[in-house]
């Protein structure tokens, strides 16, 4: 059962237009989520992240909505650079001394310049 | 900071060998992750360890994966006997407290 869901697998953007990633869960105890890009040939790279509590988090060009009810979250890139073409990975995460990682599937995002 | 370190970068083996892969976490990192990742099944939790004990391996797909933290700068996962379906990039990565997880630059595994 994938308790963290990307249903998009890839996206294609134009440069300089927004950028929207999309994720779902299902396990409502989840407190913590993260966004990671990952190039190829490397490990993934921490982007950004939201705690529960909280309905959006932005950091410079990046920002990460959350919507609990909805059980969704959506990272935003704006304006989108052809550098940002990468795999995208959402993750959710439980409370605890080491948050345990749930990751989705993964959204390849390209920006076309 | 050199972040966490991984290797090999890259190992080809014969079906049946061991297999050992090694990872040196952020110093200061009080947590260790193991993960796999496959295209068919994505990025998975293998097991994880903090402050040097193994918290959670059942994530860990057979008797054959066992991973060890002798002490807080260095952990091993190791694989044997090695078999075609192992292959896969496996990543090491390392967390402070309740915080983001840094993630080494991966072993990609390929098993004949």
């Amino acid at each position: 059962d994938q308790q963290v869901k990307q249903n998009s697998p890839s996206l294609s953007v134009q440069e300089g237009r927004i950028s929207i990633l999309n994720c779902d869960y299902t396990n409502s105890m989840f407190d913590y989520f993260l966004w990671y890009k990952k190039y190829p040939a490397e490990g993934p790279t921490f982007l950004i992240s939201i705690s529960s509590i909280k309905d959006k988090n932005e950091d410079g060009r990046f920002t990460v909505f959350l919507n609990k009810s909805a059980k969704h979250l959506s990272l935003h890139i704006v304006p989108s650079q052809p550098g940002d073409s990468a795999v995208y990975f959402c993750a959710a995460s439980l409370s605890g001394s080491a948050r345990q990682l749930t990751f989705g599937s993964g959204t390849q995002l390209t920006v076309l310049p | 900071d050199a972040g966490v370190i991984q290797s090999p970068r890259h190992e080809v083996t014969e079906m049946g060998q061991e297999v050992t892969l090694r990872c040196k976490p952020i110093s200061g990192h009080n947590s260790l992750f193991w993960y796999r990742q496959t295209m068919m099944r994505g990025l998975e939790l293998l097991i994880y360890f903090n402050n040097n004990v193994p918290i959670d391996d059942s994530g860990m797909p057979e008797d054959r994966f066992s991973a060890k933290m002798p002490n807080a700068s260095f952990s091993t996962l190791k694989i044997q006997p090695s078999e075609p379906r192992d292959s896969a990039v496996y990543f090491c990565a390392s967390q402070m407290l309740a915080h983001e997880q840094y993630f080494g630059p991966g072993t990609r595994l390929t098993v004949t």
